[in-house]
């Protein structure tokens, strides 16, 4: 069974700090996303990584992916109040039987103070 | 906006009655997905359809939970009988048919379910 492990699950910081949320993922995956989600919205797609090593940027967010270590990160850069969010990890390993559903890790609660 | 649509926003039921769930994909996608979020949770995978087939239900519960995707019309997340512990948000995704390693599931805003 797939299991997806976010870390940490609750994080409070400033504005203009930078900090680091982890994503371990226990089985051979082909592809991780991660995701942000509001209160009582849906989840927004901010990054999909496809193979080792990829690390890709968007504002002050950066992922990158290490399927060796079948380790995510998603790097935050000075942060600023409007990140303040829940993000989601999600990986999809395809089986070939047609199982396709993502399993997602618990999430990390952000909070960013001014 | 031709976004996953889903409907209603906010259910109530009491123990005992039937939920139904909708979701429209967006135009153009034939896979959709249903998940479940308990609170402080992330999304837990629940069934996989394409039109008139399911594909996986490898996350659905065994009794009382069932889930169409007719040949005309919006996916049904069908939950007879409710329980409390069937009060969740739940979402649908939806996908393009092809290459499904390469096409993202784009979520919708999905149906918070309320038991009394």
């Amino acid at each position: 069974e797939l299991k997806v492990e976010q870390n940490p699950l609750f994080l409070s910081m400033q504005e203009g700090k930078n900090y680091t949320i982890y994503c371990n993922y226990s089985t051979t995956s082909d592809r991780l996303y991660w995701y942000r989600q509001d209160p009582g919205k849906s989840l927004e797609s901010l990054f999909v990584l496809l193979s080792n090593g990829a690390v890709k940027q968007e504002g002050r967010l950066m992922a990158s992916l290490d399927t060796k270590a079948r380790l995510s990160t998603l790097h935050i850069t000075a942060a600023v109040h409007d990140l303040s969010a829940t993000y989601f990890c999600a990986v999809l390993m395809y089986s070939g039987g047609g199982a396709d559903g993502l399993t997602f890790g618990k999430g990390t609660h952000l909070i960013i103070q001014p | 906006n031709a976004g996953v649509m889903q409907n209603p926003r906010h259910l109530v039921r009491r123990r005992g009655q039937e939920a139904r769930l909708r979701c429209s994909p967006m135009k153009g996608h034939s896979h959709v997905y249903w998940y479940r979020q308990l609170p402080e949770e992330g999304l837990k995978f629940m069934v996989y359809l394409q039109k008139e087939n399911i594909i996986d239900e490898s996350g659905m519960p065994k009794e009382r939970f069932s889930a169409e995707f007719p040949k005309e019309g919006p996916s049904i997340l069908r939950i007879q009988q409710v329980v409390r512990g069937d009060s969740a948000a739940y979402f649908c995704a939806s996908s393009r048919g092809g290459d499904r390693l390469h096409q993202p599931q784009h979520f919708g805003d999905g149906t918070r379910l309320s038991i009394l």
